[in-house]
């Protein structure tokens, strides 16, 4: 059975720091790896999605590496800013189920 | 493109009452998911639907909870007689058919609260 662990499980930084999040998943058998964000209240809005044969993805600010083979992510975040603030959510898609796996979330906060 | 809609968006109810939410998915998405996220963790897919039929409800309790997808587009996740521990967002999400790709795109969810 697939678990996905997320460390630390709430993160408190000053504004202007790069910080990094954690997610590590026990089955390598896996499609892609997806970074949510989400706002209090909110839906899921999709940051990166690596594929299982790529190592790592890049937007803005966000960089997000795999390593299929020792069940880890990570989510680098640069320059932090307030509006950075949210609780970020890492997810596997199992292959031949697809079906999404999520960790529980780490709850970030940047603080001005 | 429009996004994933989902009605309503807030709903309060007491215990051993029934409650129903419905989802629109991007158009042209074959694939439909039902997500329970409880406060503090991460969602958890209740049932799984692909065009008109049910890949996965093994996570679904199929005592109180029931889902269909009429058509193969909208989808309807009822809960009868709901439960205190049924307070959680019911997130709806959808995705193409992509062979090794299946991005899913999530609504904005129903947050349930159960007195």
């Amino acid at each position: 059975k697939q678990e996905v662990t997320q460390i630390p499980a709430a993160l408190s930084v000053p504004e202007g720091e790069n910080l990094v999040l954690n997610c590590s998943f026990t089955d390598s058998a896996i499609y892609n790896l997806q970074w949510f964000r989400q706002d209090p209240g909110k839906g899921l809005t999709s940051l990166l999605l690596i594929q299982s044969s790529q190592r790592e993805q890049t937007s803005g600010r966000l960089n997000a590496s795999l390593d299929k083979s020792s069940g880890r992510s990570t989510l680098y975040i640069a320059a932090s800013q307030p509006g950075d603030s949210a609780t970020y959510l890492c997810a596997v898609l199992i292959q031949g189920a697809q079906k999404l796996v999520f960790g529980q979330g780490t709850r970030l906060t940047i603080n001005p | 493109e429009a996004g994933v809609a989902q009605s309503p968006r807030y709903k309060i109810i007491e215990k051993r009452q029934s409650v129903a939410f419905w989802c629109n998915p991007i158009s042209g998405h074959a694939t439909l998911y039902w997500y329970q996220q409880i406060l503090g963790q991460g969602p958890k897919l209740l049932i799984q639907f692909q065009n008109n039929g049910v890949v996965d409800d093994s996570q679904l309790p199929k005592d109180r909870f029931s889902a269909e997808r009429l058509k193969g587009v909208d989808s309807t996740l009822k809960i009868q007689p709901a439960k205190l521990e049924d307070s959680a967002v019911y997130l709806c999400a959808s995705s193409l058919d992509r062979p090794n790709y299946y991005e899913q795109y999530f609504g904005p969810g129903t947050r349930l609260t159960v007195t």
